[in-house]
């Protein structure tokens, strides 16, 4: 059974920098079978792609958060991760990652969700 | 970007009574040299992720009860409770995958009435 667990602290000061893993178990995270995918929900809002990221290294993201967003794997962990720079009150939110389907693109396991707030 | 709008945004159904969301993408998604429509639906409860009940529009993932089904092609799409139980209140959320960036729904929220 594929699981997926979010990891990483829950306050971060304003214009510092956000970090997340998600460590991966029950499947390889060098499978090129699939992308790694990284989505957010502000408290009581919709969901927001935030971007995916594939074990040759390439990377997709939110135009609206390219300038601030780095996504990257650890094979030997297996386990991927999300960096997120200068971040205000905005990027307040539960972030989630995903398991992406390649060809397919659908996202079929998530992980359970870590809140992350941006406060001083 | 692919902008998915989702009516109603709430709605409220007694129990074993039908529930329909309705999606619309602003361009299809489907994919014409394989007629496939890139679309899923999720579906979160509160204080959990989302589940992926349907994708390609019309199947329904593993584990899924069959009274949930979906329809629609190009760029309109429907989720479809056909008789609502306790357990199905929830967000529903349409999502395209045609391409990137991956863009949802605002969310319908399904309450019993």
């Amino acid at each position: 059974q594929v699981q997926l667990q979010e990891s990483g602290p829950g306050l971060v000061k304003p214009s510092q920098t956000l970090s997340l893993t998600c460590t991966v178990s029950g499947d390889s995270i060098s499978s090129d079978s699939y992308y790694w995918s990284w989505v957010r929900q502000p408290a009581g809002k919709g969901l927001e792609w935030i971007g995916r990221v594939y074990i040759g290294g390439n990377t997709n993201y939110s135009p609206s958060l390219e300038s601030r967003v780095t996504l990257s794997v650890d094979t030997s962990k297996n386990q991927f991760s999300l960096k997120v720079t200068s971040v205000t009150a905005a990027d307040t939110a539960v972030y989630y990652c995903a398991r992406e389907t390649i060809p397919s693109g659908y996202f079929d396991y998530w992980g359970q969700g870590t809140l992350v707030t941006v406060s001083s | 970007d692919i902008v998915m709008t989702q009516s109603p945004d709430s709605l409220a159904v007694s129990l074993g009574e039908r529930a329909t969301i309705n999606c619309k993408s602003s361009q299809s998604v489907l994919y014409r040299s394989n007629t496939k429509n890139y679309l899923a639906w999720f579906q979160q409860k509160a204080g959990q992720p989302p589940r992926l009940l349907i994708y390609w529009a019309s199947t329904r993932a593993s584990g899924v009860p069959d009274r949930f089904s979906g329809s629609g092609s190009g760029t309109n799409f429907t989720l479809t409770i056909s008789s609502l139980q306790a357990e199905d209140v929830a967000v529903y959320y349409c999502q395209q995958y045609y391409n990137t960036p991956r863009t949802f729904g605002q969310g319908t929220k399904v309450e019993i009435k």
